[in-house]
């Protein structure tokens, strides 16, 4: 097995800018996907593909790699990003799936 | 419009089973590889099994393999996870979700609570 590491918890102001990191040793070598949680909810896909945005998705989502880190990007952050958010990837076989443990964005 | 409805959920005992069932409408079911992921209370999300499309591949988180059989019957557009054995620690909402070719889950069902306790 192995892991995705994801801080706990990133708190940023209205308008500016959220970085959440994930970290994997088979991030170089498989796709990342985000995944933003609200409290009660089912996940909804953000990013796919490591840079990727579903239709639908605000602009101001976008996800970046540099070898075993991806990056979301939330640029602009307004109240209604305040959730949980999931980074997710698969082994090199693309057999077993992972879950980061999850970051608590806060908008203060 | 693509749905998926989890329903199987109830409270169990330790050492008990249930089975889950995941309906899906609003697509063509044989085409999508299918998931199950599960949320303790408070916690995180947890990958579970994935079954392919025509159901003959099927892998498991290790924490529940040997537990744990994911099932599908294409021609009722339906999802199965058959859990058995159950313990306090698989107390969770599980939800099943479609994977899109490498692309992550596209749609998720909207979970359905499993409670083991005595």
């Amino acid at each position: 097995s192995y892991e995705l590491t994801q801080p706990p918890s990133v708190s940023v102001s209205p308008g500016q800018t959220a970085r959440i990191t994930c970290s994997g040793d088979v991030l170089p070598r498989q796709y990342s996907y985000w995944y933003q949680q609200k409290s009660g909810q089912a996940p909804v896909l953000v990013i796919y593909k490591d840079s990727e945005r579903p239709s639908g998705i605000p602009e101001r989502f976008s996800g970046s790699t540099s070898g075993t880190t991806v990056t979301l990007t939330i640029s602009g952050v307004q109240a209604e990003d305040e959730a949980d958010y999931y980074c997710q990837s698969a082994d090199s076989s693309a057999t077993y799936w992972v879950f980061g443990g999850g970051t608590k964005l806060t908008v203060l | 419009e693509v749905q998926l409805v989890e329903s199987g959920g109830g409270l169990v005992q330790p050492g008990g089973s249930l089975r889950l069932s995941c309906v899906a409408s609003g697509f063509t079911f044989n085409t999508y590889w299918m998931h199950w992921v599960r949320q303790a209370p408070g916690k995180g999300l947890v990958w579970v099994s994935r079954i392919n499309r025509d159901g003959s591949t099927t892998t498991y988180a290790d924490s529940v393999k040997g537990r744990f059989t994911i099932s599908r019957d294409n021609a009722k557009n339906t999802l199965y996870l058959q859990m058995n054995s159950l313990r306090a620690e698989d107390t969770a909402v599980y939800y099943c979700a479609r994977e899109r070719d490498y692309s992550g889950y596209d749609h998720w069902g909207q979970g359905t609570l499993v409670t083991v306790s005595s």
